[in-house]
């Protein structure tokens, strides 16, 4: 089946330094989401890209969605303590199935 | 608050007993999705129910755990004889149309599910 692998699984940085978690699928995608969970709380959807090769930009937050669609990746630039927290891609292959999650990466920033 | 809905938002509950958690999607939308989440994991796909029916249940284990989605009233997941594995948190989501194809799905607060 489809599998959905994210790298990489935790990432301490410094406050104001960038991080970049990457997304890979054993399968070509037809959309890929990104969500953010909070400590304690639920997924929150981020954004979704559909088409290859796309980058779209939420202010410090760069995604981009590979050529082959089959790998993605979210882009933080000059992180805040506002930004902790864990980045989950998810992945559809358009054969009906669901929505297949990554395994997230734990993000955590030291003011 | 039109948002997803679920409650208990935690359950505690002894060997052996059953756990029924509950979610009510967001007004208008006709698609849900349970999801369960190990501590320190992904999210990992249950079933997904529109109303009245079981669209995919490959997610489900094959024992103990029901899903259903009736015309009136909220989703319910339903776990009988609950084991210690099965301390997790369940989430619920729901989509105004089939969510795997480019519709977002919006996600509840959770149920946290602690096994005795």
């Amino acid at each position: 089946g489809q599998q959905v692998m994210q790298i990489p699984q935790y990432q301490h940085v410094q406050e104001g330094e960038d991080f970049t978690t990457y997304c890979n699928s054993s399968t070509t995608l037809s959309n890929i989401q990104w969500y953010k969970q909070r400590p304690g709380g639920h997924p929150v959807f981020l954004i979704q890209l559909v088409k290859s090769g796309e980058v779209k930009k939420q202010k410090r937050l760069t995604f981009q969605f590979g050529e082959a669609k089959k790998n993605s990746s979210l882009h933080i630039t000059a992180t805040q303590t506002t930004d902790v927290g864990t980045y989950f891609c998810a992945g559809n292959n358009n054969a009906g199935n669901m929505l297949t999650f990554g395994g997230g990466t734990r993000l955590m920033v030291k003011p | 608050n039109a948002g997803v809905m679920q409650n208990p938002r935690h359950l505690v509950r002894r060997r052996g007993q059953e756990a029924r958690l509950r979610c009510s999607p967001m007004k208008g939308h006709s698609h849900v999705y349970w999801y369960r989440q190990l501590p320190e994991e992904g999210l990992k796909f249950m079933v997904y129910l529109q109303k009245e029916n079981i669209i995919d249940e490959s997610g489900m284990p094959k024992e103990r755990f029901s899903a259903e989605f009736p015309k009136e009233g909220p989703s319910i997941l339903r776990i009988q004889q609950v084991v210690r594995g099965d301390s997790a948190a369940y989430f619920c989501a729901s989509s105004l149309t089939p969510g795997h194809r480019r519709e977002t799905q919006y996600f509840g607060p959770g149920t946290r599910l602690l096994v005795l």
